[in-house]
């Protein structure tokens, strides 16, 4: 079993539209929890990180339920620069050791 | 502004060359990272450092190794590459302790190997 994991997609969705994204991780021990986001041939880069309150940042929305073991990204009133890939990264409170998920893409269409 | 930068964007060689990716930060970052990107597969980690002259295995060393002779430079080096070893090449760096962990990303060397 991997020890991030999400559903690759694509999701693909109007302009608009809420879409939301869920992730497993196997690990109990995991301490902080990110989303990044990363545009086509591009590098990733943080787009937040994941408390454990649940935050909010504009249009996007994250939660995380460490019972079960999963986070979320909810994305509000997709736009067209939404399109992207979404990656899940949790980080085992390891020196610095952290766990990508593979990404969930998602394409917003006009 | 944070900055990562990858000594090459693509990268042809042939199979049971010696290959060098130098990655440079500009942040004075204690950790450096490797990743290899594969479609379906994520990044995954090939190796990491915390401090000069100090490296730490990920989860696919084999076939690699890495230096680090200067804080702001990470060398990943392919022995002998193989096809196999065709990926996308991601370095990171991240300043150490406080709780923050954000990564900070080059621009990937795309490497095939023919």
């Amino acid at each position: 079993r991997k020890e991030v994991e999400q559903d690759p997609g694509p999701f693909n969705v109007p302009e608009g539209a809420t879409v939301a994204f869920n992730c497993t991780y196997s690990n109990s021990a995991s301490q902080s929890f990110f989303w990044y986001r990363q545009d086509c041939r591009k590098e990733p880069k943080l787009l937040m990180s994941v408390y454990s309150s649940g935050n909010e940042d504009g249009r996007f929305t994250a939660q995380l339920n460490r019972a079960s073991q999963y986070i979320s990204l909810l994305i509000r009133d997709s736009k067209l620069s939404d399109s992207a890939t979404y990656l899940c990264v949790v980080n085992s409170w390891n020196n610095n050791d952290m766990r990508f998920g593979a990404g969930t893409r998602l394409t917003v269409k006009p | 502004d944070v900055k990562v930068t990858q000594s090459s964007r693509y990268l042809v060689k042939r199979t049971g060359e010696k290959v060098f990716l130098e990655c440079v930060q500009d942040m004075d970052h204690e950790n450096m990272f490797w990743y290899r990107q594969d479609p379906g597969l994520g990044l995954r980690l090939i190796y990491f450092s915390y401090d000069v002259k100090m490296k730490e295995k990920g989860d696919i060393p084999e076939g690699y190794s890495v230096s680090r002779e200067k804080k702001e430079r990470f060398s990943l080096i392919l022995e002998s590459a193989s096809t196999n070893q065709t990926s996308m090449y991601l370095c990171a760096s991240s300043p150490s302790g406080g709780g923050s962990y954000e990564q900070y990303f080059g621009p990937g060397t795309r490497l095939t190997v023919t």
